[in-house]
């Protein structure tokens, strides 16, 4: 089956460094996401990776490995308004993502 | 570029009326949508993916003929909850895609569903 596994909740103090990690089993691979999600709203766009690598974009950072079927999200210099949840989602061969369950983030002052 | 707007926002319906939710591509062909279910505290969960012009083909629990699915345009798909239920409650996303190439998925700011 296909699978994607992160954890339910952190937290981190603001102005501090948080990684969020992802490990996957799917059907195939075309991709690896990173969406933002606030409380009561759509999710957003964070990162997209399908090389192994680091990106970097500002503040967050998405790193990939394909062959451990891994992946994580790294946030920098924490803001309060970075409490969300993130979703990390794999594209599979079908072109459809398979979503993991999200890691609720609490920034603590 | 690449918005997609949901319509409505919000609603309440009263239990055994139904209800319709559009979903539109602003500025994009959206050759495929996908509509998605939230309950609180919990993860996107996919219900359904359509094609412009065919058939939506629906995930495993999904009751089609309770959420029916229309995909008549490049830039429109509607899901309609038929006989709605207070289990039916809760917060449906749709998300767009150009093409197969295209890898990015655009999601609309969702619609939340109270059935009373």
């Amino acid at each position: 089956g296909q699978n994607i596994d992160q954890p339910t909740e952190m937290t981190a103090t603001e102005g501090a460094i948080v990684q969020i990690n992802c490990t996957y089993q799917t059907s195939g691979f075309n991709g690896l996401f990173w969406y933002q999600q606030h409380a009561g709203e759509a999710p957003t766009f964070l990162s997209y990776n399908v090389l192994d690598g680091l990106e970097e974009k500002g503040r967050f950072s998405s790193f990939l490995s394909r062959s451990k079927g891994y992946s994580y999200l790294l946030l920098k210099e924490l803001q309060m308004k970075d409490s969300a949840s993130y979703l990390c989602a794999v594209m599979d061969s079908n072109y459809q993502l398979i979503w993991g369950a999200g890691t609720k983030l609490i920034i603590k002052p | 570029g690449a918005v997609v707007s949901q319509h409505p926002s919000w609603v309440i319906c009263k239990s055994g009326t139904s209800v319709k939710i559009e979903c539109r591509s602003l500025d994009f062909q959206a050759t495929t949508m996908f509509w998605y279910r939230q309950f609180p505290k919990q993860s996107l969960m996919l219900m359904a993916t359509s094609n412009e012009g065919s058939k939506a083909t629906y995930e495993q629990g999904v009751e089609k003929d309770k959420f029916l699915i229309n995909h008549a345009s490049l830039t429109l798909s509607t899901l309609t909850v038929t006989s709605a239920h207070p289990e039916d409650s809760s917060f449906y996303i749709c998300s767009a895609r150009a093409g197969t190439s295209d890898y990015e998925q655009y999601f609309g700011p969702g619609t939340r569903l109270t059935v009373t």
